[in-house]
């Protein structure tokens, strides 16, 4: 059965702290691993990542595959009120249509 | 661009009663997917529509059944409802990426259920 585990399931901190989210992963063959930002209504689209050792960044936020090891990472530089969210861990597999999703990890930034 | 519209965005059902949610992906979208998120499950996927057709289906009973349209909207149904349905309904329209092949979801912003 495919399995995908983020940690930590929550997570508090303060603005201009750095976070590092993790998202590891066992399933029948990986096509893609998605991030996805939850606030209070439909999760938002941050990341796709595909190809090991590939950093994608926007703003403060990067993510990186290792596909070896088969876990992922989200770095949050320089946090934010507006960081807090549920962040979610996706994974694509199969035929890229079965979707196997994390519990996700709460972040809380406090000012 | 419009994005993903679910309706209705809230409701109050009573226990036995029945619910259709509607969904209407991009334009241009021809995959859509529902979705139950619940704080005790997480999120958990319920079906995939393609081109009218249920291409791959998730572990939920019979209760729960869905449809596309020829102009991709979709609809979903739960029948005879529990205290238990009481969740976030989402819905998520698609498109494959070329150069690895892999669906990118666009989620709509949910069809809050909640069952009385």
């Amino acid at each position: 059965e495919d399995k995908v585990v983020q940690s930590p399931l929550s997570l508090v901190v303060h603005e201009g702290d750095t976070v590092t989210l993790n998202c590891s992963y066992e399933v029948t063959n990986f096509r893609s691993l998605l991030w996805y930002k939850q606030e209070k209504k439909a999760p938002t689209f941050l990341f796709m990542l595909t190809s090991s050792g590939i950093e994608k960044k926007s703003g403060r936020l990067s993510s990186i595959l290792d596909k070896k090891e088969l876990f992922s990472i989200l770095n949050i530089t320089a946090t934010q009120t507006g960081d807090s969210a549920v962040y979610l861990c996706v994974i694509l597999s199969g035929s890229a249509r079965q979707l196997t999703f994390g519990s996700g990890t709460q972040l809380t930034v406090l000012p | 661009k419009a994005g993903v519209t679910q309706t209705p965005r809230y409701l109050i059902k009573t226990r036995g009663q029945q619910v259709t949610l509607s969904c209407s992906p991009i334009s241009g979208h021809r995959s859509v997917s529902w979705y139950q998120q619940t704080p005790g499950q997480g999120l958990q996927f319920l079906f995939e529509y393609f081109s009218e057709t249920q291409r791959n289906k998730g572990n939920f009973p019979g209760r729960f059944s869905g449809r596309q349209f020829s102009n991709s909207r979709s609809e979903m149904n739960v029948s005879t409802l529990e205290l238990g349905d009481s969740a976030l309904y989402l819905c998520a329209s698609s498109y494959r990426d070329l150069s690895s092949g892999a669906n990118v979801l666009t989620f709509g912003a949910g069809s809050r259920l909640t069952v009385l």
